[in-house]
């Protein structure tokens, strides 16, 4: 079935360092590829995503590239905040699955001043 | 702009009791989702509804779960007899199913955290 692994946390660095959570899927259709944060104690909020081949999610400085060729969405910002430090989950929608979310374990970032 | 509410944002009960989570989804989707989250793992998808029926559920959603949209607005996941390991954070989620982009992009809410002791 499909399936998403991303790599292990917790990822620490400091403020202003440039950041890649690394993010790999494996499905048998065309999946859309989701990148979703969840701060402290919240929610999860969709942060970017990319629908097809090729495309390029951004949002908030970040940026994650839908690699059909090595089945990869890895996540970047070239300038982290103290305020990025959250979980980040890589997920997955098989649109012949209506929709239902395939989420990674999660990455936790640590940003310190 | 408009999103996902999910009430109560905490719930602790007794094991063996029943209980009931609701949400209010965007007010113009169609689909309708449950998903959990068991403290420092992975969220996980359990059931997804579409025009008043059951699209697709996980091996977790078993006889225990049910849901249902009772009126127009709500959507509930009720659990009959709960169990220590259903501690859990619970969302909920909607999409549009319609319209451009992906109909399928999902709009979670904050999430009602399940305490059973």
């Amino acid at each position: 079935g499909d399936s998403v692994t991303q790599m292990e946390g917790p990822v620490t660095l400091s403020e202003e360092a440039f950041l890649t959570i690394n993010c790999t899927y494996t499905a048998t259709g065309y999946p859309s590829l989701f990148w979703y944060v969840q701060y402290p104690g919240e929610g999860l909020q969709l942060l970017l995503k990319a629908t097809k081949a090729d495309d390029k999610g951004s949002n908030k400085g970040f940026e994650a590239t839908y690699r059909k060729e090595t089945t990869s969405f890895h996540l970047e910002k070239g300038s982290v905040q103290v305020s990025d430090s959250a979980v980040y989950f890589c997920a997955l929608s098989d649109r012949s699955s209506w929709g239902k979310l395939q989420f990674g374990a999660g990455t936790q970032v640590v940003v310190t001043p | 702009e408009p999103e996902v509410t999910q009430t109560p944002s905490h719930q602790v009960t007794q094991m063996g009791q029943e209980v009931i989570l609701r949400c209010v989804p965007i007010s113009n989707h169609l689909y309708f989702y449950w998903y959990r989250q068991i403290l420092g793992q992975k969220v996980e998808f359990l059931v997804s509804f579409y025009n008043n029926e059951i699209s697709e559920k996980s091996e977790i959603f078993d006889d225990q779960f049910s849901v249902e949209r009772p009126d127009g607005s709500n959507f509930t996941l009720k659990i009959r007899s709960t169990k220590l390991e259903d501690s859990a954070m619970y969302f909920c989620a909607s999409s549009s199913g319609s319209g451009t982009g992906n109909p399928y992009e999902q709009y979670f809410g904050p999430g009602t955290r399940l305490t059973v002791t």
